[in-house]
């Protein structure tokens, strides 16, 4: 089924170590997101890509990094884990009047 | 800076009834608004999509509206059954520069047997 994919769905990492969430999506679109969903915050955007090349900041960039790999695949790679990033990790793809989809998370919880 | 605000937050209705989710935003200047669902655990479903130039769209049991100018949009359920028990999501994009999404914090759906 076409749609975003997600790897893994669940992670337990110690504070301090790092990690690569994968995300790939065969929609051919332009665009790819990293959301991270947290109780009471709702959703909120770490990074973005509008096109293959380019990448930008969101709302909550620090302690993350990006890579647009190709137009297919975005991955979002913590450093150095802190217990503040535990959270759910959702990436999206979108193109123009498609609106959105979105992969099925990633739940990650740093000790 | 675009705000989401969705009421209620939570909602517990019996099966059967129509119901109406409601979504204001803070900046009129949106390129389009989109509803999801989610379900405990999981991730977003896409239900509507309306572009800022359109006044509503519908889907089996659901319609949703836009009022642009006034910063606001209705999802309405029809015939609501406990299979639609979910969060239900708001999001908008703007119509410049960098097309996230801005989201709302949910309304919780809990619909009663």
């Amino acid at each position: 089924n076409a749609g975003v994919t997600q790897t893994p769905k669940f992670q337990v990492l110690k504070t301090g170590q790092s990690m690569t969430l994968q995300c790939a999506q065969d929609m051919n679109h332009n665009s790819m997101y990293w959301y991270r969903q947290d109780p009471g915050m709702g959703l909120r955007l770490i990074y973005y890509s509008a096109s293959e090349g380019t990448t930008d900041k969101g709302e909550v960039p620090n302690g993350y990094n990006v890579s647009r790999l190709n137009k297919r695949e975005f991955s979002l790679r913590l450093e150095s884990a802190a217990p503040s990033q535990t959270s759910v990790y959702f990436c999206a793809s979108s193109a123009q009047n498609y609106g959105y989809t979105f992969g099925s998370g990633t739940r990650l919880t740093v000790v | 800076k675009q705000e989401v605000t969705q009421i209620p937050a939570a909602l517990s209705v019996p099966e059967g009834e129509n119901l109406v989710l409601n979504c204001s935003f803070t900046d009129s200047a949106i390129y389009n608004l989109q509803w999801f669902r989610q379900d405990p655990g999981k991730g977003l479903t896409s239900l509507l999509l309306i572009q800022s130039s359109q006044r509503e769209q519908t889907s089996g049991r659901l319609n949703a509206s836009l009022d642009k100018s006034s910063g606001r949009s209705t999802l309405y359920i029809a015939a609501s059954q406990p299979g639609d028990s979910a969060t239900y999501l708001c999001a908008v994009t703007r119509n410049t520069g960098r097309r996230a999404l801005t989201f709302g914090s949910g309304t919780r759906l809990q619909v009663q047997p």
